[in-house]
């Protein structure tokens, strides 16, 4: 069964970078995008971007410009980046798998890592 | 972007009762559509996926359906355990989405 687990800096101030790891245990690597999202305190999900085993990436054009998702094959890992955070950035981030169909189409999320807090904070 | 509303926000039910979610996208999204389930302090569970596939392991009391832009999200028989958030999500393009959340509560 797959899980996911992931961790980072939890803490961080006003225009510092944001880095978290997601690592997969548990079967397969390839052959899946691997997502992360986020979610504000008392507030709904957004969607960041995601990632496949050969690196190839769709962001959201909301925070394209400060993202970078990346991938480590031999680790069964990725990545994500954030640069110039903000409070707005505050946030629980998820990692996520992503089940894809037909012509890569993405079909589900499942499973989810079990979120990490950051809180951006002079 | 595609914009998905949910209705009702909030909802109050019993025990026993049978509910039902509503999320209305702002274009059609085909069958690509999503439901999960969020508790306190915990990350979303997949309940629903393709609209009205019932995700492994999830109690057949869920039920979804519907296509284009309106889908909804139907428990039967509330039970304790599934008083919690309710969301919904397209994937029928980029960037994916999700709706604003529906809150079930015990009356």
């Amino acid at each position: 069964q797959v899980q996911l687990q992931q961790w980072g800096a939890g803490l961080l101030k006003p225009s510092e970078t944001l880095s978290l790891t997601c690592a997969v245990h548990g079967g397969s690597f390839s052959g899946y995008y691997w997502s992360w999202i986020r979610q504000p305190p008392g507030k709904g999900l957004e969607w960041i971007g995601q990632i496949n085993h050969s690196g190839s990436t769709n962001y959201n054009p909301s925070l394209k410009s400060r993202v970078t998702i990346s991938v480590d094959t031999s680790k069964s890992q990725f990545s994500l980046n954030l640069s110039s955070v903000t409070a707005a950035d505050t946030a629980v981030y998820y990692c996520a798998r992503v089940v894809v169909g037909i012509e890569a189409r993405p079909r589900r999320f499942d499973p989810w890592g079990q979120g990490t807090l950051v809180t951006v904070s002079s | 972007d595609i914009q998905l509303t949910q209705s009702p926000s909030f909802l109050s039910a019993s025990v026993g009762d049978r509910v039902t979610i509503t999320c209305r996208a702002s274009q059609g999204i085909s069958s690509y559509l999503a439901w999960f389930q969020q508790k306190p302090g915990k990350a979303p569970n997949l309940l629903i996926y393709a609209a009205f596939t019932l995700q492994s392991g999830v109690p057949s009391r869920f039920s979804g359906s519907g296509f284009g832009t309106e889908f909804t999200l139907t428990i039967t028989s509330l039970q304790p355990e599934d008083f919690a958030t309710y969301y919904c999500q397209q994937l029928n393009s980029y960037p994916i989405t999700f709706g604003q959340g529906t809150r079930l509560e015990i009356k």
